[in-house]
């Protein structure tokens, strides 16, 4: 069953330091998204690409988040100078329509600590 | 501005019985509802989803109530299982203009043998 994966599963950093999280998406999805799961709250929705541009972010993507898409598998986050509440797992998902006609596909998650 | 509720935060049954989730949505512009089930380290997964133009939707020992008058929503699980157990997350998403889901926090289930 095809799936969306994620690297790394765990990235342990230090404040101030730029991270790099993948993913690579099923392979026939159009739209891709980044989530984030701080521990033990809600899974919270950071932002959706498609087309090779931001489709939606949220007012948590603001300017240390970015993504691209620099292939034609990988979709990645960068977060350019962590702070210590970026410590959270972050999730990659991608559908092959808009989520109205496809299902949200989640992978397994990068767990970042930021320290 | 949107938010999910929901409730409760951690349930225990036994084996066998039912599990009831349920949750709140504040935006009614939401018309997608989709129940997403965690197991420990991996992700979301969908198990169910719902519509606003369907009250209800059954899949084997799954289904999902939909009160759009209320904005209320609720996952029923029946003859619970062990292998049930796991994080449950509702989620409300806007027909149009928005690709994002809005989570609820999350409900611990535990299915006890």
């Amino acid at each position: 069953e095809p799936e969306v994966t994620q690297t790394p599963s765990h990235q342990v950093t230090q404040m101030g330091q730029e991270v790099i999280l993948r993913c690579v998406p099923i392979s026939n999805h159009l739209y891709f998204y980044w989530y984030r799961q701080i521990l033990g709250q809600k899974v919270e929705f950071l932002v959706s690409f498609y087309n090779n541009e931001i489709s939606e972010k949220s007012e948590i993507f603001d300017d240390q988040f970015s993504v691209e898409r620099p292939d034609g598998s990988n979709f990645t986050l960068k977060i350019r100078s962590t702070k210590l509440e970026d410590s959270a797992m972050y999730f990659c998902a991608s559908s092959f329509w808009t989520v109205n006609t496809g299902e949200l596909f989640f992978g397994e998650g990068s767990r970042l600590t930021v320290l | 501005g949107e938010n999910v509720e929901q409730h409760p935060s951690t349930l225990s049954v036994q084996e066998g019985d039912s599990a009831v989730i349920k949750c709140t949505y504040s935006d009614s512009a939401s018309n997608y509802f989709p129940w997403y089930k965690q197991e420990l380290g991996k992700g979301p997964q969908l198990i169910i989803d719902i519509r606003s133009n369907v009250g209800e939707k059954k899949d084997q020992r799954i289904a999902v109530t939909l009160n759009k008058t209320a904005k209320h929503f609720s996952l029923h699980i029946t003859e619970t299982q062990p292998e049930d157990s796991a994080v449950y997350f509702c989620a409300a998403q806007k027909g149009s203009g928005t690709y994002k889901y809005i989570f609820g926090t999350g409900t611990r289930l535990k299915v006890l043998a």
